[in-house]
Parts: structure tokens; sequence; C-alpha cells
């Protein structure tokens, strides 16, 4: 079964523009973690962040995390036609499976 | 230096037949991951395997089975193939599983078509 929800499914911005995602969980977490994907392809890991941050920074990313509410938000800054691609935020708790466990995604569309 | 590598990367097979997926690490990784990814959602996590023992198992069918070698390369098996196996299975490596900056890097996957 799916840890988190990302919102929303689906995005169309235009090149430029900033784009958030948010993404919602159920249960404690050692760390969240965001993955871009391609085209069906691998997935790109993009930032990490631990349970004891609230916010981290990466380029043109930003990365909160709200423990309180078991939410996450990515926002990227002034996006390219290249961020087009699909993003799951990712929760990893520290028990006996040491699994990631992943969201739905949303689909990010940018237009030249 | 070389990312994750599945192979091969594309694969159809009929309902019923066996596949065998494999799967080498990111060099001086440790740890491999296997999951699956169906159309339009997130991966689901099958496997972690660490020094060679099962550290993780998902909520699969006994269908699937996976190993890893002394080189930390890693076989993933899915038995009696049914339609709903088709998807893209990735492998993911990591250095040491189980902490708290845990990276995993995912490898292209291996995208299984069952008819």
């Amino acid at each position: 079964s799916q840890q988190g929800e990302e919102d929303p499914q689906a995005l169309s911005i235009q090149e430029g523009e900033n784009a958030t995602m948010n993404c919602s969980y159920k249960t404690s977490i050692n760390n969240l973690q965001w993955y871009r994907q391609n085209s069906g392809r691998g997935l790109v890991h993009l930032i990490l962040i631990r349970s004891n941050e609230r916010e981290k920074h990466s380029g043109r990313l930003r990365v909160t995390l709200d423990t309180s509410k078991k939410s996450s938000s990515l926002l990227i800054t002034a996006s390219r036609a290249a961020d087009t691609a699909s993003y799951f935020c990712a929760t990893f708790r520290m028990d006996s499976s040491y699994k990631l466990i992943f969201g739905s995604g949303t689909r990010l569309l940018v237009r030249p | 230096d070389a990312g994750v590598t599945q192979s091969p990367t594309h694969l159809i097979k009929t309902r019923g037949q066996q596949v065998t997926l494999r799967c080498s690490p990111i060099s001086g990784h440790k740890s491999v991951s296997w999951y699956q990814q169906v159309l339009g959602q997130g991966p689901q996590f099958i496997f972690q395997y660490y020094e060679k023992e099962e550290r993780g198992r998902g909520n699969f069918p006994d269908r699937f089975s996976a190993r890893q070698f002394p080189n930390y390369s890693s076989e993933l098996n899915v038995n009696a193939l049914l339609l709903g196996d088709s998807a893209l299975y990735l492998c993911a490596s990591s250095l040491v599983p189980g902490t708290a900056q845990e990276t995993q890097y995912f490898g292209p996957g291996t995208r299984l078509l069952v008819l």
C-alpha cells in the first residue's frame, strides 16, 4: 500500500513559473525523500530531508517538512521545460524493513 | 563511475512463464532493493538484501523471490507470471541500509509485459 499521497496529481505551468507539490504521509518517519522520474524510466534522487529538519535547499529546489502535520512540500523555482517529469515523495522509517514507501506522484508539465 | 545497471531493459513473457531480472549495484554499495512500479502508480517495495541476506520483504506473493551474490549483484525471480505482474521493475542500491541518511540510487528499470 502507498504511504503518502501527492497533491496535485497533475500540474501544468508555464516556463519560468514556480511549481509546488505537496506530500502527506501516515506514520512516523526518519527521513523523507523526493525523486524525479522521466517518462517511466529510473528514479533520480533529488533531495533528502531528515525528520529533525524543517527546510532544505538544493539549487532551484526547496523542500519543507512538517512532522506535526505529516506533510512535505517540494518547490521548484523558475521552472524549465526540462523539469517536465513525475515527482514522487518517499518516506523512510527505520524499522526491520529498511524500505522506502512512495506516494502516488505528481505529473508536472512545464510548457515552453 | 557507473550507476546501477539492470538487464534486460525490456521483456515480454506469457502467463505462467518464469522471469529473471538482474541488477548490478553501484561499486562499493552492499545493499540492493527491488521495487515494482505499475503504470500510473508509485514504486512498491518488494525486497531488500544486504550482505547477501534478506533484510526486508514487501507484501508480494511467494512467486516473487530474490537473491544477492557475493559481488553484491542481485536477481529477482518471478514464477507463474500473471497479467498483473506487468510493470516496471526497479533496482536500487545503497551503501548501508537503515541509516537516517540513507539514499537509494535507482537503475533505469526493466519493463516487463506479460501477455
